[in-house]
């Protein structure tokens, strides 16, 4: 059974980078698939950040690619996410996914962490 | 970018009801349409993909329909189990955005 478990700090200062690690268990990451992130706030509904594949090759939303990073460590199993310059916009609560290559069609999430973006 | 849009975005009904929501995008997409149920709490999950593609063991009473710009989710006959929220989301390029939702009431 694949299992996404987000980590990281829960609160971010504005204008600071939010950072968050998703660790697979149940599946390589290194055997396929497609891992991103994904996230969720009332104001701005359900939005796809970014997705990456296991040999570093990443895609981002538009419109929030000049923010976005992420990576991928395969000898951990693990993905991340960097969020720069972050407002309370940014506040949400960001899952981990697994989706197939070519289309983002999400068949594993993780339980989703809640990040507060606050002075 | 794709603008999805859900309508209701709410709905009162009860136990046994045919229940349909539909979705609409603007521009075509043809049938890259995904379908998910969310409850409080919980990370949505994935229950129809490809506009009509029934996800492995997603009860038969839930059925999808649809390609280019409108599609519609039907649940055939509603269960209490269904009472929740559900979006739309469309897979096929740019954000892969979703729709704002659907509540279930």
């Amino acid at each position: 059974q694949v299992q996404l478990q987000e980590s990281g700090p829960r609160l971010v200062k504005p204008s600071e980078t939010l950072a968050l690690t998703c660790a697979v268990s149940g599946y390589s990451i290194s055997s396929g698939y497609y891992w991103g992130w994904i996230r969720q706030s009332p104001a701005r509904g359900l939005e796809w950040i970014g997705s990456i594949y296991y040999g570093g090759t990443a895609y981002y939303n538009p419109s929030l690619k000049s923010r976005v990073t992420m990576s991928v460590d395969t000898s951990q199993n693990q993905i991340s996410l960097n969020l720069s310059s972050v407002t309370a916009t940014d506040t949400a609560v960001y899952y981990c996914v697994r989706h197939g290559p070519g289309e983002v069609t999400v068949d594993y999430w993780g339980q989703g962490a809640l990040v507060t973006v606050s002075s | 970018d794709i603008q999805m849009t859900q309508s209701p975005s709410s709905l009162s009904a009860s136990v046994g009801d045919r229940v349909t929501i539909t979705c609409r995008a603007s521009q075509s997409i043809r049938r890259y349409l995904n379908w998910y149920q969310q409850k409080p709490g919980e990370a949505p999950k994935l229950l129809i993909s490809t506009a009509s593609t029934l996800q492995s063991g997603v009860p038969s009473r839930f059925s999808g329909s649809g390609s280019g710009t409108d599609f519609t989710l039907t649940i055939s006959s509603l269960q209490s189990e269904d009472f929740a929220t559900y979006y739309c989301q469309q897979s096929y390029t740019g954000a892969y955005s979703f729709g704002q939702g659907t509540k279930l009431e």
